[in-house]
């Protein structure tokens, strides 16, 4: 089982946004953050954790290990208005936390 | 570019099949590669459905294990998704993915842009 925190955020453009994400039982880190925008499908912004995907901004970034994994997104741009979900792909059946939306202020 | 595109019926009548497809396009699924689905039901989080292997090795969610099958399609460079016995729960958006399958864990890396199933009557 997956958890995450918070649910919602409410952030000032140029912030920093910060989400935890906690596994019932270790995965290593084998931990995947996507951004899913309204009527879009989901979009891989973080794999193994902290290792970057081609293309997606530096202000995106991933830690942990384990149980406890943290996303964070280094100074919030409007276009981040999205949900953000973790995945875990080490334990069967593959799980998805319930997702924090963020929102602009 | 890889790119996944889901096709079937809208409406599915409660107690029936849910049949889905997903074309895949940029890469032949016969060189590798797990092809997956996952749904999303209106307003709620994303749940992993089931994947597949082009030698048609397949993995289910245990919680739709009775009622799913994933079936591949070479020679058409596609994958299926049946859903049996279908009811109102089962109404969500359905995605295809591509699967990035290492030892120890896999993610989805490909999307295709979803399809919306309501099962009513």
């Amino acid at each position: 089982v997956m958890t995450q925190s918070p649910a919602f955020l409410s952030v000032t453009p140029g912030e920093k946004v910060t989400i935890t994400c906690q596994a019932s039982e270790g995965i290593g880190n084998y931990l995947y953050w996507y951004q899913q925008k309204p009527d879009q499908a989901p979009k891989l912004l973080i794999k193994y954790a902290s290792q970057s995907i081609s293309g997606v901004p530096s202000r995106f970034s991933g830690s942990g290990s384990g149980t406890d994994f943290t996303f964070t997104i280094s100074s919030l741009e409007a276009e981040d208005a999205a949900t953000y979900y973790c995945q875990q792909g080490n334990k069967h059946p593959s799980t998805f936390g319930p997702g924090t939306k963020v929102d602009i202020k | 570019q890889v790119q996944l595109q889901e096709s079937g019926p809208g409406l599915v009548k409660p107690s029936e099949t849910l049949s889905l497809t997903c074309a895949v396009s940029g890469y032949s699924i016969s060189s590798g590669y797990y092809w997956g689905w996952i749904r999303q039901p209106p307003g709620k989080g994303l749940e992993w459905i089931g994947s597949i292997y082009h030698s048609g090795s397949t993995y289910y969610n245990p919680s739709l294990k009775s009622r799913v099958t994933i079936s591949v399609d070479t020679s058409k460079n596609q994958f299926s998704l049946k859903l049996s016995s279908v009811t109102a729960a089962d109404t969500a958006v359905y995605y295809c993915a591509r699967v990035y399958m290492v030892r120890g864990g896999y993610y989805f890396d490909y999307w295709g842009q979803g399809t919306l199933v309501t099962v009513s009557s």
